[in-house]
């Protein structure tokens, strides 16, 4: 079957770095999305990695490695707002998405 | 900017009932979907469209049906409604199938369905 592992929740400090693990098995591989969703709203794209290695996007960084089945998401420079649960979602080879159950971030000052 | 919206936002039900979940975009999106969200799982596919008049059954199909007649809308109904579900529905759109290439989805703000 296909699967996706993420912790169900983690907790940081402001102003501290986190990083949010993502393994997954899948038939096929076409990307891997990850989006941030605050409690009670829309999920919000935060990034898409196909090939290996790290995308960075301001405090925000997505890593990939296709051989390991494995991605993070590097959080820099906590802020409160950063509190949220972040999803992981692998296309499959039908470029099916399928979505990890997320990870709640707790931030504490 | 209304982006994808989604009404109503709440609604209970009774076992047996029916009811319509209506999505509208504004951003000309030829492929729209709807997933579910329950707690502990991830989001799963219920149906989705590649453009008007076109539907697909996702993961998730059983006890739901949708209608496409306009590209900007896109209509979840369920025939009759169980306790199964209850959850939190969400729309989502974009510009190129979801899982091709680095097109984000955009979502509306949920819509919380209880069946009682």
């Amino acid at each position: 079957g296909q699967n996706i592992d993420q912790p169900t929740e983690m907790t940081a400090t402001e102003g501290a770095i986190v990083q949010i693990n993502c393994t997954y098995q899948t038939s096929g591989f076409n990307g891997l999305f990850w989006y941030q969703q605050h409690a009670g709203e829309a999920p919000t794209f935060l990034s898409y990695n196909v090939l290996d290695g790290l995308e960075e996007k301001g405090r925000f960084s997505s890593f990939l490695s296709r051989s390991k089945g494995y991605s993070y998401l590097l959080l820099k420079e906590l802020q409160m707002k950063d509190s949220a649960s972040y999803l992981c979602a692998v296309a499959d080879s039908n470029y099916q998405l399928i979505w990890g159950a997320g990870t709640k971030l707790i931030i504490k000052p | 900017n209304a982006g994808v919206t989604q009404t109503p936002k709440f609604r209970v039900l009774k076992t047996g009932q029916s009811m319509t979940l209506l999505c509208a975009q504004d951003m000309n999106h030829e492929y729209m979907y709807w997933y579910r969200q329950d707690p502990g799982m991830g989001l799963r596919l219920i149906h989705y469209s590649v453009g008007e008049g076109t539907t697909a059954k996702g993961e998730v199909p059983d006890g739901y049906n949708v209608s496409r007649l306009k590209k900007q809308n896109f209509l979840l109904g369920l025939e009759s409604a169980a306790p199964s579900q209850t959850s939190v529905y969400f729309c989502a759109s974009s510009s190129q199938l979801a899982g091709e290439g680095p097109g984000e989805l955009f979502f509306g703000e949920g819509s919380r369905l209880t069946v009682l």
